[in-house]
């Protein structure tokens, strides 16, 4: 129930083309979904998060989508580039016994292709 | 604001060996977590230590262990170590003021020969 699954493991893209990918939970306490995106040789570092209260958001190319009765979220990057190539992972987060609780996706790694 | 600096970046060890492995996190922030990433396994959750105490625990051997110091710095440590140990460990840390976000170093890479 802890579990977030994520797909697909990898993906290639047209540069200027959309790259989906998306994530599915169980647990409804979730209340945090974060992605992450990791480049080579780095730790993953934020990209954009959302809460269960919205069913979008947008910052710049990036936007998660929401659907809480599906119990689904999708990173949507418009207009990939190349530099957008890394891998990403979804989590979800929520708060229990005094602290707040991480699950990841497993993670998709991603190629945009010139 | 320095960022979660983890130490060293890469090491070869032997297997049988033992190792340790260092992070000091963000200024400020008492909770510290570890992960294993391995290629094709996404970040498996080690332990998380929040002001000196482990309260939270993943499914590794008993082999793998940490702890906290005062300061918040962490440290890693694995025994007898086996070939499938080889990976990236990451250390994350984060605050009370943004909740449920991490903030990673860039990770220790392992290599068990």
């Amino acid at each position: 129930q802890q579990q977030v699954k994520q797909s697909p493991q990898s993906l290639i893209v047209q540069k200027g083309g959309i790259s989906i990918i998306n994530c599915a939970y169980e647990n409804t306490a979730f209340d945090y979904f974060p992605w992450y995106q990791q480049f080579p040789g780095k730790g993953p570092a934020l990209l954009i998060a959302i809460r269960p209260d919205v069913s979008e958001k947008k910052e710049g190319r990036f936007t998660i989508s929401f659907n809480k009765s599906a119990k689904q979220f999708s990173l949507h990057i418009m207009d990939s580039q190349p530099g957008d190539s890394a891998t990403y992972f979804c989590a979800a987060s929520f708060y229990s016994g005094g602290y707040q609780k991480v699950t990841f996706g497993t993670g998709t790694k991603l190629q945009v292709i010139p | 604001k320095a960022g979660v600096t983890q130490t060293p970046r890469y090491l070869i060890k032997t297997r049988g060996q033992q190792v340790t492995l260092s992070c000091s996190p963000i200024s400020g922030h008492r909770s510290v977590s570890w992960y294993q990433q391995t290629p094709g396994q996404g970040l498996q959750f080690l332990f998380e230590y929040f002001s000196e105490t482990q309260r939270n625990k993943g499914n590794f051997p008993g082999r793998f262990s940490g702890r906290q110091f005062s300061n918040s710095r962490s440290e890693m440590n694995v025994s007898t170590l086996e070939l499938g140990d080889s990976a990236l460990y990451l250390c994350a840390s984060s605050s009370m003021s943004e909740v449920g976000r991490a903030f990673f170093g860039q990770g220790t890479r392992l290599t068990v020969v």
